[in-house]
């Protein structure tokens, strides 16, 4: 199994608090990367990151932001948040790895937060 | 990115041999073919990948035609365990993986 855990699983809070969700893994990725899921629906890129101190953004606009100053931790930050955020946030990670078959991602269970 | 089309749903009993086809038309020389497994309130979990013809491990098949423009997910014999929704993906080989997730076949098996 992969070792990459997210915090918490499960968030329930109101309009307006900033949110962190947490990201680390112990297999040493260099790359990780953050998705966003709605229930029955498909995973959309939100952010990821190649190492240490790389960000970009993914193909879904997000207000989140992320940071990655340690190889094993790449959370998730919500400054203010509102209904509009409630989803299912999925993180993920992978070997650096630039010739042959690309290596697989490795998920975490998520974090389904939900914003009264 | 390649997009791909595979059946929304489909229905399959407890000991049969389940196939899920993937077409991907536009896939570029170096793109790779990746399944993915997810259960719910779960991520999804990574099955089997290939680039031609068949790629076989200790839970999957993969076939792949000489064109590549699709691909089939192969399960032996399902139990009720692999009631999931199952992923097709094509992956760019830059060195970095842009994974594209479509709405997924949802399998259920039944006993």
């Amino acid at each position: 199994e992969a070792d990459i855990y997210q915090t918490p699983r499960y968030l329930v809070i109101g309009t307006g608090k900033k949110i962190t969700l947490e990201c680390s893994q112990t297999m040493g990725h260099d790359k990780m990367y953050w998705y966003q899921q709605d229930p029955g629906m498909e995973l959309h890129l939100i952010h990821y990151s190649y190492g240490v101190n790389s960000t970009e953004k993914g193909d879904l606009s997000s207000e989140s932001t992320v940071s990655r100053i340690r190889t094993e931790h790449f959370p998730l930050t919500l400054e203010s948040a509102r209904p509009s955020h409630t989803s299912q946030y999925l993180c993920a990670s992978s070997d650096d790895r630039t010739s042959g078959s690309n290596q697989p991602q490795h998920f975490g269970d998520g974090t389904r937060l939900s914003i009264l | 990115l390649a997009k791909t089309t595979q059946p929304i749903s489909m229905d399959s009993y407890e000991g049969q041999e389940v196939n899920i086809t993937c077409s991907h038309n536009n896939i570029a020389t170096n793109d790779y073919i990746t399944w993915y497994q997810q259960f719910p309130s779960q991520g999804p979990r990574f099955i089997i990948q290939g680039y031609k013809t068949k790629v076989t491990n200790e839970v999957a098949s993969l076939f792949i035609p000489a064109d590549r423009k699709s691909s089939t997910l192969s399960l032996p014999r399902v139990s009720l365990s692999d009631t999931a929704v199952y992923y097709c993906l094509v992956d760019v080989n830059t060195g970095f993986q842009k994974l594209v997730f479509g709405t997924g076949t949802r399998l259920l098996v039944s006993p």
